[in-house]
């Protein structure tokens, strides 16, 4: 029952530094999902895909690119990472509803 | 674009109280409505999926409604106890966007003291 997975869990970066967050389901879910969540604040939608091939943009894509190659994975990548994407970040897949959340990974840029 | 509040940010209940959660949403054009839960350090967990053609949606202990008019749902949790503990989160989905994309509110911090 691995469900959504991301990796890593946690991640320090510098400034300017970039990296890709990994998330991968296997339950054959068309729709995946990037939120971030900062402390105090509901989760926002960063970018979202309605299968392999199909991406676009949420409320908060800016700083952020994403693609979809496989039904399976939806890499998440910060080119120039800056201290106001220190947040914890959400991966989420779903047919419909309800969407299946990972466990996040929590990202500091200093 | 869609705001959703929600009321208490932080509630302590003693264990058996009954307690209500509120959510409020500025668009009145919802598909449904959704509640999650979250641990500490987890993802959310859904609970309790309302569409809105319904009134209300039950699970256990749990009992969620919706007003769509008046752009509020209640989760209702009978008989606490300390595994309630945990964030919950309202999340709408918006009727106007082909995605399921989903709003969320800032949650209500549940502790349930034994």
């Amino acid at each position: 029952n691995a469900g959504v997975t991301q990796t890593p869990k946690f991640r320090i970066l510098k400034i300017g530094q970039s990296m890709t967050l990994q998330c991968t389901q296997d339950m054959n879910h068309n729709y995946m999902y990037w939120y971030r969540q900062d402390p105090g604040m509901g989760l926002k939608l960063i970018y979202y895909s309605v299968g392999a091939g199909i991406t676009d943009k949420g409320e908060v894509p800016n700083g952020y690119n994403v693609s979809r190659s496989t039904t399976e994975d939806f890499p998440l990548r910060l080119e120039l990472a800056a201290p106001s994407q220190t947040s914890v970040y959400f991966c989420a897949s779903s047919s419909d509803q309800p969407q299946h959340f990972g466990d996040g990974t929590r990202l500091s840029i200093l | 674009k869609q705001e959703v509040t929600q009321i208490p940010a932080a509630l302590s209940v003693p264990e058996g109280e009954n307690l209500v959660l509120n959510c409020s949403f500025t668009d009145s054009a919802i598909y449904n409505l959704q509640w999650f839960r979250q641990d500490p350090g987890k993802g959310l967990t859904s609970l309790l999926l309302i569409q809105s053609s319904q009134r209300e949606q039950t699970s256990g202990r749990l009992n969620a409604s919706l007003d769509k008019s008046s752009g509020r749902s209640t989760l209702y949790i009978a008989a606490s106890q300390p595994g309630d503990s945990a964030t919950y989160l309202c999340a709408p989905k918006d009727d106007q966007t082909g995605a399921n994309n989903l709003f969320f509110g800032t949650g209500t911090r549940l502790t349930v003291i034994p």
